[in-house]
């Protein structure tokens, strides 16, 4: 059974940083690129970050664009979203979806994990 | 603001057939695959339908998917209470380099 599993998430002040990792199971880890999506409070999802199998080919939503950075350790079965800078309209859950193919694009998300609720708040 | 505009509510009755719609522009589902996903209240979303009008293994056909143009539609047929949900349709966008959803349509089962 495919399993993704978020953590890392918390309360944290504007201008800091944070570190969220996605351990995944049940499937071949470096077959698939991985994303990261997000979903503020009672909003709609919205992509931030996909990495392609091999980590080389790798996109981010301009929101995120320069403060966050994606990343992954194949022989850990583990994805990362470093999140630099933090902004409060950053508060969201934020899920670890793997896609249906090795590359990021254009972006089929066929499992999640449950996500980590991060709050950026003084 | 979402990139793809959906109807913010949709409803139905039980064993009813109900649409929901997606519209974007030619540079999103006008050329390239519209994926819809479900959300169940307080889960995480699920993969419903990809590559316009194609269901993952396990997912009823009671769910289809259309395309046409720069618009696409999910419908359910054979509408169950279970089916009341957040429906997002997504899509990637060549101009923005990345993919983009619809602002979600939560589905009322009366």
């Amino acid at each position: 059974e495919v399993q993704l599993v978020e953590s890392g998430g918390g309360l944290v002040q504007p201008g800091r940083s944070l570190r969220l990792s996605c351990a995944a199971a049940g499937f071949t880890f470096d077959n698939y690129a991985m994303h990261w999506v997000r979903q503020g409070p009672g909003k709609g999802l919205e992509w931030v970050s996909g990495l392609s199998w091999n980590g080389i080919s790798v996109g981010y939503a301009d929101s995120v664009k320069g403060r966050f950075t994606v990343s992954r350790d194949n022989a850990k079965n583990s994805l990362y979203l470093q999140m630099n800078s933090l902004r409060p309209e950053d508060t969201a859950f934020y899920y670890c979806a793997r896609d249906r193919s090795s590359g990021w694009s254009p972006g089929d998300f066929d499992r999640w994990g449950q996500g980590t609720l991060v709050t950026v708040s003084s | 603001q979402s990139v793809l505009t959906q109807p913010p509510s949709a409803s139905g009755t039980p064993g009813q057939r109900v649409t929901i719609s997606c519209s974007g522009s030619s540079s999103n589902i006008g050329s390239n695959t519209v994926n819809w996903y479900q959300q169940l209240p307080g889960t995480a979303p699920k993969f419903l339908i990809y590559s316009d009008d194609r269901r993952p293994s396990g997912v009823p056909d009671r769910f289809s998917g259309s395309k046409s143009g720069t618009s696409a539609s999910l419908a359910i047929s054979g509408l169950q209470s279970e089916d009341e949900a957040d429906y997002y349709c997504a899509a990637w966008d060549a101009s923005l380099n990345g993919p983009v959803f619809g602002g979600g349509t939560k589905l009322t089962v009366l």
